[in-house]
C-alpha cells in the first residue's frame, strides 16, 4: 500500500513568488492535515480536512496560505506570495480514523521550502 | 491555548548509554502519542498511552503516562546508532488536532 506522498520535495523560491505544494494522502484516508516545522523547531498544526471539507484551519498563519481538496482526494497547498519566515518542511499527513485521539497520523516525507 | 513541552531540546549519549525524554502539557490530556523523525525523514508513529499512570515497552524502548495525564516519559535502555533521531511527543489539541512538542533530538556517538 501507498503511503502519503508529497511533492516536490525540495523547493527553492525568491521571495514574493508562488509555490504549490501537492499532497496525496493514502488511498481511502478522509482526514488530511497539514502542519509545518520551522527551524527545527516544534511541528505546528496548519490545517485538517474532511474529505473536501475544511474541519480547522485555525493554524493557518495568515491569507498567504490557502488549501484546497478538491473531491477530497489529494490537496495542495499554495503560498502566494512566499515570504522568508515561510521557509520550513511542510507534512501533510492522513488518518483512517475519525478522531486524532483514537489512532496515529501516517506522515509523508515533507516538502522543504527556502525562500530567498 | 494547550501547550507541549519537551526537555532536553538535546542529548549527545556515548553508544549504550540510556536516554530519557520528558513531555509536559500545560493541560491534562485524553491520551499522549509519540514520534521519531530520522534525520532527514518524516514523524513516524511509535507508541499511544491513555490510561493514567500507563506503562508501555518496546524492546528498549519505555514509554510512560503519568497519573495526572499532564506528562509523560520515554526511555531507552542502552542506546544504539540506530536510535538517532528527534523524538516528539504529541497530545490532541482543540479540534481534531494534534499539539506536538519541541522534540528532543538524540544524538549518540558510536
Amino acid at each position: 500500500e501507498a503511503g502519503v506522498t508529497q511533492f516536490p520535495s525540495h523547493s527553492v523560491i525568491e521571495k514574493g513568488q508562488t509555490v504549490t505544494l501537492r499532497c496525496d494522502p493514502i488511498s481511502g484516508h478522509d482526514n488530511l492535515y497539514w502542519y509545518r516545522r520551522v527551524m527545527g523547531k516544534e511541528i505546528k498544526f496548519l490545517l485538517h480536512f474532511v474529505k473536501e471539507s475544511k474541519q480547522d484551519e485555525s493554524g493557518m498563519p495568515n491569507n498567504r496560505f490557502l488549501a484546497e481538496r478538491t473531491g477530497g482526494t489529494y490537496s495542495t497547498l499554495k503560498v502566494q506570495p512566499a515570504e522568508l519566515e515561510d521557509s520550513g518542511v511542510y507534512f501533510c499527513a492522513s488518518s483512517q480514523l475519525p478522531t486524532i485521539s483514537a489512532g496515529e497520523l501516517f506522515f509523508g516525507e515533507g516538502s522543504r521550502l527556502t525562500v530567498l | 491555548g494547550q501547550q507541549v513541552m519537551q526537555i532536553p531540546q538535546y542529548q549527545h549519549v556515548q553508544e549504550g548509554e540510556d536516554f530519557t525524554t520528558y513531555c509536559n502539557s500545560s493541560t491534562t490530556l485524553s491520551n499522549i502519542q509519540w514520534y521519531k523523525q530520522r534525520p532527514g525523514g518524516h514523524p513516524v508513529f511509535l507508541i499511544q498511552l491513555v490510561k493514567s499512570g500507563e506503562v508501555k515497552k518496546q524492546k528498549r524502548l519505555t514509554f510512560q503516562f503519568g497519573e495526572a495525564k499532564k506528562n509523560s516519559s520515554l526511555h531507552i535502555t542502552a542506546t544504539q546508532t540506530t536510535d538517532v533521531g528527534t523524538y516528539f511527543c504529541a497530545g490532541p489539541g482543540a479540534g481534531n488536532m494534534l499539539t506536538f512538542g519541541g522534540g528532543t533530538r538524540l544524538m549518540v556517538k558510536p
